[in-house]
């Protein structure tokens, strides 16, 4: 079975930084494109950010585009999304997700983690 | 503001059938697949529909997925009180080099 695993959520400051990780097994993670999508308190889903099975392309919302970073590391099948400036808006539960293709423009996510809960405030 | 729109409410009773529709552009449902998402608060949303009308195994063929023009629905038919959730159409969009959702729609099983 396909699990992901997310880690790395906490409470921190408007403008500083978290790194996120997401632990996949069940799957060649290598095949697969990988994503994040975040809800906020009260909120729809919001996609944030995706990567293609190489980590040669990354896609980027415009709410983070400049202050997250997406990678992999394929060698120890774990997705990280690095988090910069960090905003009271940034606040949301950040689901990892397995995309149903290698590349990373698709809407498909066919398996989601639990989830892993920021928050930023002072 | 969501890129793509859908009405945020939808009911229906036991056994019904209901449609929940989707608004997007031509550079999101005009020119790429629709995915659909159930999502209870709190847990993993799920994958309903992927390419605008395909089902993943093990997702009932009560739900189906159309998509004409830069819209789509969502129909769930024979509705059941486990199909009270939340659901969120998805597409990538050209112009925007992403993926876009829907603001979601909250549907009540009466």
């Amino acid at each position: 079975d396909v699990q992901l695993l997310e880690s790395g959520g906490a409470l921190v400051q408007p403008g500083g930084s978290l790194r996120l990780s997401c632990a996949a097994s069940g799957f060649t993670f290598t095949t697969y494109a990988m994503t994040w999508v975040r809800q906020a308190p009260g909120k729809g889903l919001e996609w944030v950010s995706a990567v293609s099975y190489s980590g040669l392309s990354t896609y980027y919302a415009g709410s983070v585009k400049g202050r997250f970073t997406i990678s992999r590391d394929n060698s120890k099948n774990t997705l990280h999304l690095q988090m910069n400036s960090l905003r009271d808006e940034d606040t949301a539960i950040y689901y990892c997700g397995k995309v149903y293709s290698g590349d990373g423009y698709n809407s498909a996510f066919d398996s989601w983690g639990q989830g892993t809960l920021v928050t930023v405030s002072s | 503001q969501s890129v793509l729109t859908q009405p945020p409410s939808a009911s229906g009773t036991p056994g019904q059938r209901v449609t929940i529709s989707c608004s997007g552009s031509s550079s999101s449902i005009g020119s790429n697949a629709v995915s659909w998402y159930q999502h209870l608060p709190g847990t993993a949303p799920k994958l309903l529909i992927y390419s605008s009308i395909r089902r993943p195994s093990g997702v009932p063929d009560r739900f189906s997925g159309s998509r004409s023009g830069t819209s789509a629905s969502l129909a769930i038919s024979g509705l059941q009180s486990e199909d009270e959730a939340d659901y969120y159409c998805a597409a990538w969009d050209d112009s925007l080099s992403g993926v876009v959702f829907g603001g979601g729609t909250k549907l009540t099983v009466l």
